[in-house]
């Protein structure tokens, strides 16, 4: 099956502590992003990357790092540094040419 | 910067009965893309509007995009309880960086 993949869907967290992400896709996609989403603020780009070893600032980096050493692949990084790191967080890729995105199912992180 | 306001923010409905969505942009869209996002789910690509003034329609859902390529909205003909969810439009400004600005969703209820 072609698609996105995160994994967990659900983690768990101690204050203090980094946390990485992981976002997978076999669509042969270029760009991939992450997104941050908080209940009533829709989704916020944390880092965006057009193509492999390469990759952007979104508008809420401060906290957060990535990698893109491989297509398919584009973990993210939660750090102690992010403030309130407890959300939803969202995966997506995109073909180079086209701009629709299509999203993996997410993981929820909770930082106790 | 780049805003995408989208309202109402939140929307109950009795089934049957009619809804929209409105998405205003401060500045002019290359695009407008609707996605929806079911509870518990990931956004789902709904639909993409390119030209000034356009109207499209998937069965009960129509879509425009403004002449001045601004502003769309998405109208949900006798709404059905499988149309529950939150609505997102996003905008992309450039389509060198294909990155999408997203409005804040509008979540939709309906009563059966």
């Amino acid at each position: 099956d072609g698609g996105i993949t995160q994994s967990p869907k659900y983690l768990f967290r101690k204050e203090g502590q980094n946390v990485t992400l992981s976002c997978e896709q076999n669509l042969n996609h270029d760009a991939m992003y992450w997104y941050r989403q908080d209940p009533g603020q829709g989704l916020r780009l944390i880092y965006y990357s057009q193509i492999v070893n390469d990759f952007q600032k979104g508008d809420i980096a401060e906290g957060y790092s990535v990698s893109r050493e491989k297509k398919e692949s584009f973990p993210l990084t939660v750090t102690s540094a992010q403030k309130n790191p407890t959300a939803f967080y969202l995966c997506a890729s995109s073909n180079g040419g086209r701009v629709t995105q299509y999203f993996g199912p997410g993981t929820r992180l909770t930082v106790l | 910067g780049q805003q995408v306001m989208q309202i109402p923010q939140y929307q109950h409905v009795q089934e049957g009965e009619d809804f929209t969505t409105y998405c205003n942009s401060s500045t002019t869209l290359s695009n407008i893309q609707w996605y929806k996002q079911r509870p518990g789910g990931h956004p789902v690509f709904l639909i993409q509007l390119v030209k000034s003034g356009e109207v499209k329609k998937q069965k009960r859902l129509t879509f425009q995009f403004g002449e001045a390529k601004k502003n769309s909205s998405l109208h949900i003909t006798a709404t059905q309880t499988t149309d529950v969810g939150t609505y997102f439009c996003a905008g992309l400004t450039s389509s060198n960086t294909g990155k999408l600005i997203f409005g804040q969703g509008t979540t939709l209820q309906v009563k059966p």
